[in-house]
């Protein structure tokens, strides 16, 4: 089993759709996660870092359940800018990042 | 800008041949990454680096070297005995060891002839 597993996708929804993806994680040490978007070909970028309480910026909300390991990423409105593959981040305590797959999302007119 | 440069952006290995791909910040970060993708897969750590002169091997070291003679510079060598090289290999800095947030170059896709 991995360490991080992500949604297989991909997503393909329409304009202004609401779109989720999960991530899980199989070290209870975890200590930080993020998710980062990466486009075809180009490096990741970070998207934003999730935090235990739940958080939003803009059209993106992302939430933690430490207790089950996993998070969430939600997506409203979607933009055809918004196509992009999503990689989940987990951190251990040491610093040591382990990547999700990714789970690509197309949006289309 | 600061940033982070990778060269060269393609790079083709012809058998049997060692290859360097080069990593440069001037973010004055103390802590340089070295990953590979392969298609539809996330990022595996080759190395890592937390300061100059010191370096530590990641899940996928085997067929790779690296140094750290210079802060600002960090470069990979994928060497013979890495039997299938082709990929997407990115480089990624961050302030610390310990401070999470990778700042990525715009990575070197590495092809073998």
């Amino acid at each position: 089993r991995k360490e991080v597993e992500q949604d297989p996708g991909p997503f393909n929804v329409p304009e202004g759709a609401t779109v989720a993806f999960n991530c899980t994680y199989s070290n209870s040490a975890s200590q930080s996660f993020f998710w980062y978007r990466q486009d075809c070909r180009k490096e990741p970028k970070l998207l934003m870092s999730v935090y235990s309480s739940g958080n939003e910026d803009g059209r993106f909300t992302a939430q933690l359940n430490r207790a089950s390991q996993y998070i969430s990423l939600l997506i409203r409105d979607s933009k055809l800018s918004d196509s992009a593959t999503y990689l989940c981040v987990v951190n251990t305590n040491a610093g040591k990042s382990t990547f999700g797959d990714g789970t690509t999302l197309t949006v289309k007119p | 800008d600061g940033g982070i440069t990778q060269s060269p952006k393609y790079l083709f290995r012809k058998e049997g041949q060692n290859v360097t791909l080069s990593c440069e910040q001037n973010l004055n970060h103390d802590a340089m990454y070295w990953y590979r993708q392969d298609p539809g897969q996330g990022l595996r750590l080759i190395y890592y680096s937390q300061i100059v002169n010191d370096f530590q091997k990641g899940d996928i070291a085997e067929g790779y070297s690296v140094s750290r003679e210079k802060k600002e510079s960090f470069p990979l060598t994928v060497t013979s005995a890495q039997k299938n090289p082709t990929a997407f290999y990115l480089c990624a800095s961050t302030p610390s060891r310990l401070q999470e947030t990778q700042y990525f170059g715009p990575g070197t896709r590495l092809l073998v002839l």
